[in-house]
């Protein structure tokens, strides 16, 4: 089975300062790799995610993350942070099985924007 | 709208009640799954449909966890003899396709439910 670590429950940055939130995976076969973000009381909407090619992969809202097979990282980057950035982002791995596949996903980490 | 909907929003149910949640996904998508996403964790996979068809229910924490699609369309998640444990909210998604890894999911706004 596939698992995905997200360190650090909560990360607190100031309005336009860097935006980092980590993921490492595990896994026995090339991932597909996922990020999604849940605004309070909402879904999950995706925000951007890897299958193959370019390992920089660019995103909605600004945000962008790269695969780095070597560190089985997948971490989550935007330049500046704004106030309506504050929300919870998960980070998921695709897990496949004969004919279809599921989304294995970390306990997330909740983003606090301040002014 | 044409987004993944789910009613009711919130539901209160006391111990040993059943309850049924439902799901309208995306029209035309073939695909569709339920997780369980406890309070400040991640969602976790309960039970896939392929069409009408029930793939894998392998993550369905019981017995008192039965769901259905019965016409490929719209889905119940059931749950009988409600317990505490059953608290959380209940996330259901489709996809457009046979559930390629690469699909998107796309997520309903969940059913919170609550165990008293």
């Amino acid at each position: 089975a596939q698992s995905v670590t997200q360190l650090g429950s909560h990360v607190s940055v100031s309005e336009g300062a860097l935006v980092l939130l980590r993921c490492n995976y595990s896994s026995s076969v090339p991932p597909y790799l996922f990020w999604y973000v849940q605004y309070p009381n909402q879904g999950l909407q995706l925000l951007l995610k890897y299958t193959t090619g370019a390992t920089l992969v660019k995103g909605i809202n600004g945000f962008e993350a790269e695969f780095k097979k070597s560190e089985t990282s997948f971490h989550l980057t935007k330049p500046s942070a704004h106030m309506s950035d504050a929300a919870e982002y998960f980070c998921a791995v695709s897990e496949s099985y004969s004919g279809y596949s599921t989304l294995t996903f970390g306990k997330g980490t909740m983003l606090l924007v301040s002014p | 709208g044409a987004g993944v909907s789910q009613s009711p929003r919130y539901k209160v149910a006391k111990r040993g009640q059943d309850v049924a949640l439902r799901c309208d996904p995306i029209s035309g998508h073939v695909s569709l799954f339920w997780y369980q996403q406890a309070l400040g964790q991640g969602p976790e996979f309960l039970t896939y449909f392929q069409n009408e068809a029930q793939l894998d229910k392998s993550g369905l924490p019981s017995d008192r966890f039965f769901a259905e699609r019965p016409e490929g369309s719209v889905s119940t998640l059931k749950i009988q003899r409600t317990q505490q444990e059953d608290s959380a909210v209940y996330l259901c998604a489709s996809s457009l396709d046979q559930g390629v890894g690469t699909d998107t999911q796309y997520f309903g706004p969940g059913t919170r439910l609550t165990v008293l």
